[in-house]
């Protein structure tokens, strides 16, 4: 089945530093994904990527779809406390099966104020 | 506007024991997936279901595990016989008829089942 590898498996940052975290996957996707959980919480979505080599921010998030379509990247820049949690990539084969999600094993990111 | 709804947060059982977890999609929302997350791990896909329909369930053990989705009421994973390697947390997910990708993709807050 499909796997994806995710990078680095936790970080400890100092607040003000930027983060970065990757996904690399063995299968092509349509779709990549990055969730953020927090404690006890289900997974919100921060970003969606619909297209190879697209560039996408929201706030200070930036990422990036592979143009192999079997990677993906985010950013986090200027770290905060509340950024604290477990970020996960998500890769999506969107077709008429329906649009399951293949999750990686997350990045779990602690910032010293 | 309320999100994804699933219920009970938290469910002890004892080995041996069912476990029947709900998840009541998002208003107007037909598709219904549900995923497992073993402690320190990513989510799983379980089963994806629409009304009344296994559209696929590949990622569910065949032994002692069974989801529904009725016409009426909410989403049921059932886990009969439950061992210690359940215990995880549940997540349910809804999203749109139109299945517009991951920008309709909702998920609730999990059920945590632990087994002792």
């Amino acid at each position: 089945g499909q796997q994806l590898n995710q990078s680095p498996q936790s970080m400890f940052i100092q607040e003000g530093e930027d983060v970065s975290m990757n996904c690399t996957s063995s299968s092509i996707f349509n779709t990549w994904l990055w969730y953020k959980q927090d404690p006890g919480e289900g997974p919100v979505l921060l970003i969606a990527l619909y297209k190879a080599g697209e560039l996408t921010s929201n706030g200070r998030l930036t990422a990036q779809f592979g143009i192999t379509r079997k990677d993906s990247f985010l950013n986090i820049s200027a770290s905060i406390p509340s950024d604290v949690g477990i970020y996960f990539c998500a890769g999506q084969l969107v077709n008429n099966a329906g649009n399951m999600l293949t999750f990686g094993g997350g990045t779990r990111l602690m910032v010293k104020p | 506007n309320a999100g994804v709804m699933q219920n009970p947060r938290h469910l002890v059982r004892r080995r041996g024991q069912e476990a029947r977890l709900r998840c009541s999609p998002m208003k107007g929302h037909s598709h219904v997936y549900w995923y497992r997350q073993l402690p320190e791990e990513g989510l799983k896909f379980m089963v994806y279901l629409q009304k009344e329909n296994i559209i696929d369930e590949s990622g569910m053990p065949k032994e002692r595990f069974s989801a529904e989705f009725p016409k009426e009421g909410p989403s049921i994973l059932r886990i009969q016989q439950v061992v210690r390697g359940d215990s995880a947390a549940y997540f349910c997910a809804s999203s749109p008829e139109d299945l517009t990708g991951a920008r309709g993709y909702t998920f609730g807050s999990g059920t945590r089942l632990t087994v002792v």
